[in-house]
């Protein structure tokens, strides 16, 4: 969805350097999350936020950290990377004001950590 | 844990339904069944969802069962392009300062064939 927008793409990174990854919505959305995807498996939640500085955890939060500054942008930090945290990273938005409340993803990161 | 549980893999003639199952056993009263597609790394898309009624829109009909244990996706017409991860997600609705976690199991990997 081209209203939910995720910088970098692509990532090539070292173990132990500190990283980040931004996301940015257009669509007004109160809610916003991070999640990863391991190749053959399904997504799992890092962390979520209902609204500006507004933080809570996943079911995967070690070893990351986040910021919601502005509504509309949340932003995902890895301090201190290490290979296991090579995956490809999903961000995602939601209006807590609509009923079925669907999560609307960006077009994710892919990060690799050597 | 994901509630729900789906076949790993279908396949599907172009132009045929394709029927897409998923058990959730466990549903409580109050969860809803929500469908969702992954087309090839790309961002998770909403398809459909329902609490208890059969629902149809432009991509998909869902017939939940009258028990609400199980339930089927219908893409009635599929093409090259329904080619995908399907993943069937059973969640509260979302309250005003509550959240359900969306849980992402490894879903269906449905291929449309020539």
């Amino acid at each position: 969805d081209a209203d939910v927008t995720q910088t970098p793409r692509n990532r090539i990174t070292k173990t132990g350097k500190r990283i980040m990854l931004e996301c940015s919505q257009t669509k007004g959305h109160d809610r916003m999350y991070w999640y990863r995807q391991d190749p053959g498996l399904g997504l799992r939640l890092i962390y979520y936020s209902f609204d500006v500085k507004d933080i809570n955890k996943g079911e995967i939060s070690d070893g990351y950290s986040v910021s919601r500054q502005a509504q509309a942008k949340f932003s995902l930090s890895l301090e201190s990377a290490i290979p296991n945290q090579t995956a490809l990273y999903f961000c995602a938005t939601s209006d807590s004001k609509e009923l079925q409340e669907t999560q609307y993803f960006g077009p994710g990161t892919r990060l690799l950590v050597l | 844990d994901a509630k729900t549980t789906q076949p790993p893999s279908m396949d599907c003639a172009e132009g045929r339904a394709a029927n897409l199952p998923c058990n959730h056993s466990t549903i409580s009263g109050n969860e809803y069944v929500y469908w969702y597609r992954q087309i090839h790394s790309q961002g998770p898309q909403y398809i459909i969802h329902g609490l208890k009624n059969n629902e149809t829109n432009e991509m998909a009909s869902l017939i939940i069962t009258e028990d609400r244990k199980s339930s089927t996706l219908i893409l009635p017409h599929a093409t090259l392009r329904d080619t995908a991860v399907y993943y069937c997600i059973v969640r509260v609705a979302p309250g005003v300062r509550s959240y359900d976690k969306v849980i992402f199991g490894p879903g269906t990997s449905l291929s449309v064939i020539p």
